[in-house]
């Protein structure tokens, strides 16, 4: 089974300061990772994914995460915040060996807050 | 969110009522999701449809009966619901690739959501 894990349900950051999501996961295999955000009353919108290669993937709106096999982390970062990056963030992962439907695990989501 | 859309935005019911929930993928995927997220709780997965036949039921309600009837368009019945079902419902397409079913490496893309109310 595979399972996600948001620790902190709140991160909160000022304006222009770097910011760090947390994420861990499990899978029983490789991992495929992901990252949504999700502004009020809208959709998940695509961050960026982690496949294979470079442990360091960059994505959407200058935000990256890292990879890291060893502590099983995927952590969502980005150098310098602004107040309209403020939403609720989600980690998710699928085992590369998955079932038909290519079916994610989502974490509980983390709400960033970024003030001015 | 052009590439997939979803309508109604809102929804209003009561729980006697019968309502249907449209979503339609522009993106050319063979494989279409329904979720549930509600408040203070993890995005759950409700159905999975890949090459328009179900793939997983995620040990949902019989109120809820999703529909398939072709690749681009997902539907999701309700029928006699309970407030507990008020939530945002979403949904999400993404490329499956077959013979080799859950080996894709594409991305899941949603819509942006019913926003369910059940008095």
């Amino acid at each position: 089974a595979q399972s996600v894990a948001q620790p902190e349900d709140q991160v909160n950051v000022a304006e222009g300061n770097p910011l760090t999501v947390k994420c861990t996961y499990s899978v029983s295999g490789n991992p495929y990772l992901f990252w949504y955000v999700q502004y009020p009353n809208r959709g998940l919108q695509f961050l960026l994914k982690y496949i294979t290669g470079d442990n360091l993937v960059k994505g959407s709106y200058g935000f990256e995460a890292e990879f890291n096999k060893s502590q099983t982390s995927f952590h969502l970062k980005k150098p310098s915040a602004l107040v309209s990056d403020s939403a609720l963030y989600f980690c998710a992962v699928r085992d590369r060996w998955g079932n038909a439907g290519n079916m994610l695990t989502f974490g509980g989501g983390t709400r960033l807050m970024v003030k001015p | 969110e052009t590439g997939v859309t979803q309508t109604p935005r809102h929804l209003v019911m009561g729980m006697t009522n019968k309502k249907s929930l449209k979503c339609e993928q522009h993106l050319g995927h063979n494989a279409m999701y329904w979720y549930k997220q509600s408040a203070k709780k993890p995005l759950e997965l409700m159905f999975v449809y890949s090459l328009e036949e179900r793939v997983e039921n995620n040990s949902v309600p019989s109120r809820f009966s999703p529909e398939c009837p072709n690749s681009s368009h997902l539907f999701l019945h309700l029928h006699t619901l309970q407030p507990e079902d008020s939530a945002l419902y979403l949904c999400a397409s993404s490329q499956d690739w077959a013979p080799v079913p859950g080996f894709s490496t594409d991305t899941q893309y949603f819509g942006p959501g019913t926003r369910l109310t059940v008095l």
